[in-house]
């Protein structure tokens, strides 16, 4: 069973358009994330959530907005898109709380915006 | 805030032999986590090993060992008798005790010749 899902695998889409990747977690997990990964393969966080609630936010542009229905999911919605966002998207989760705490991604998003 | 390095962009390997990846990282807080993780070309995120700070004794996982310097910051990955499927970028990450955000390092793509 997969612990981390995500869909689309790969998206492409125009400058412009407004765009939606979902993920999802069978872990239990109360924690989730979204990263960057960029063409340099650097892997920068974006958002975080415990529980539904918004816990770390980095400095991006208001047109990412996170959406977390319920603890299993937290999909990554994308306004207007600009060149600059392609990039690969990777979610998270991890139990949550202090202790050991390691992360499982899902596999992915390749994002294109032509 | 906390920093991760990884001053290795690229290494390479031979079958069978051993290699070291280098990590170092800055902190001011004494109990913490770190973290090697693997990118195959698939994308797919797969951690390898991880290390509790206030464990003196190294993690060991099959092949794989770390080399934890606390004073000196550093937390190395040993792959010994590599394999062509050990060929990928290798992360180092640091977390904090307390909260919930991952820190990376850049990477360092190692290939493993036959």
């Amino acid at each position: 069973d997969t612990a981390v899902s995500q869909t689309p695998k790969y998206l492409v889409t125009q400058m412009g358009n407004d765009k939606s990747i979902k993920c999802e977690q069978n872990l239990g997990h109360d924690t989730m994330y979204w990263y960057k990964q960029d063409s340099k393969k650097f892997l920068k966080i974006m958002f975080s959530y415990n529980n539904k609630e918004l816990i770390i936010n980095e400095t991006v542009p208001n047109r990412f907005s996170p959406k977390s229905p319920d603890k299993a999911h937290l999909n990554l919605h994308i306004n207007s898109l600009e060149l600059g966002d392609s990039a690969v998207y990777f979610c998270a989760s991890s139990l949550g709380g202090v202790g050991t705490d390691t992360q499982y991604f899902g596999p992915g998003t390749r994002l294109t915006v032509l | 805030a906390q920093t991760v390095t990884q001053s290795q962009p690229e290494m390479s390997v031979q079958e069978a032999e051993t290699v070291t990846l280098s990590c170092t990282y800055d902190t001011s807080e004494s109990d913490y986590y770190l973290f090697w993780y693997k990118q195959p070309p698939s994308r797919q995120m797969i951690l390898v090993i991880r290390q509790e700070a206030y464990k003196q004794q190294n993690a060991t996982e099959n092949r794989f060992s770390v080399n934890f310097q606390k004073a000196a910051k550093s937390f190395s990955l040993k792959i010994s008798d590599s394999q062509l499927g050990d060929a990928a970028m290798y992360f180092c990450a640091y977390r904090r005790k307390t909260g919930n955000q991952f820190y990376f390092g850049t990477g360092t793509s190692l290939t493993v010749i036959p």
